[in-house]
């Protein structure tokens, strides 16, 4: 069956320190993957994807993401993190059929200190 | 209107009242998309329209959930005899073509309580 794991329901790091958001997912063929982030009151806005070609993507707000498909994972990275980027980030995969549907991990809270 | 509308944003109703939740998606986007995201949780696939027609509705939970897309523009999530566990968030998306590589665009949600 297809799934997504967020290992991590929850991550603090100071402003202007790294991050990486784990994510593994379970899917039989080539997986597409997306990362979305969820501000409070907002809705899921798309980060970035991947489908195909080089496994490291850039994606917007300096976010980048790299595909492994030996590990099944499709980690998310910001070199310096923003007292902005406090928010929810959900990792997903493209369920089999070509419809759009898309399966969420459960979601990481990133929190920001100053 | 420039983003997909959700309305009400919040909706409080008794348990075993009837609620209807809208969904205005993107001007010509054929592809809708319910979700429903649960304290805690990760969107969860509820229902997808393409146009008119509801293409895939394996995530609705029971036939207490109904939705409707009657001219392919605007869409009603329909639950009748709410329960206390029907209480989240209800997500809608649309995109302009069904496919895996297309991005979906989300609106804000409505808050669902049932009391």
């Amino acid at each position: 069956a297809q799934s997504v794991t967020q290992p991590d329901i929850h991550i603090t790091v100071s402003e202007g320190a790294s991050l990486e958001l784990r994510c593994n997912y379970s899917y039989g063929a080539t997986p597409y993957l997306f990362w979305y982030v969820q501000s409070p009151g907002q809705g899921l806005q798309l980060l970035l994807k991947y489908f195909s070609g080089d496994t490291l993507v850039q994606g917007i707000k300096g976010f980048e993401a790299e595909f492994k498909r030996s590990q099944s994972s499709f980690n998310l990275r910001k070199p310096s993190v923003h007292w902005s980027d406090a928010a929810e980030y959900f990792c997903a995969v493209g369920a089999s059929g070509n419809t759009g549907k898309l399966i969420f991990g459960q979601g990481t809270t990133l929190q920001v200190k100053p | 209107g420039a983003g997909v509308s959700q309305t009400p944003s919040n909706k409080v109703t008794e348990k075993g009242k009837y609620v209807e939740l809208r969904c205005d998606p993107i001007s010509g986007h054929t592809a809708l998309y319910w979700y429903r995201q649960s304290l805690g949780q990760g969107p969860e696939f509820l229902i997808y329209f393409q146009g008119t027609g509801a293409a895939d509705d394996s995530g609705l939970p029971n036939d207490r959930f109904f939705a409707v897309r009657p001219e392919g523009s605007v869409s009603t999530l329909k639950i009748q005899r709410t329960e206390r566990g029907d209480s989240a968030v209800y997500l809608c998306a649309s995109s302009p073509y069904p496919t895996k590589s297309t991005e979906a665009f989300f609106g804000q949600g409505t808050r669902l309580t049932v009391v």
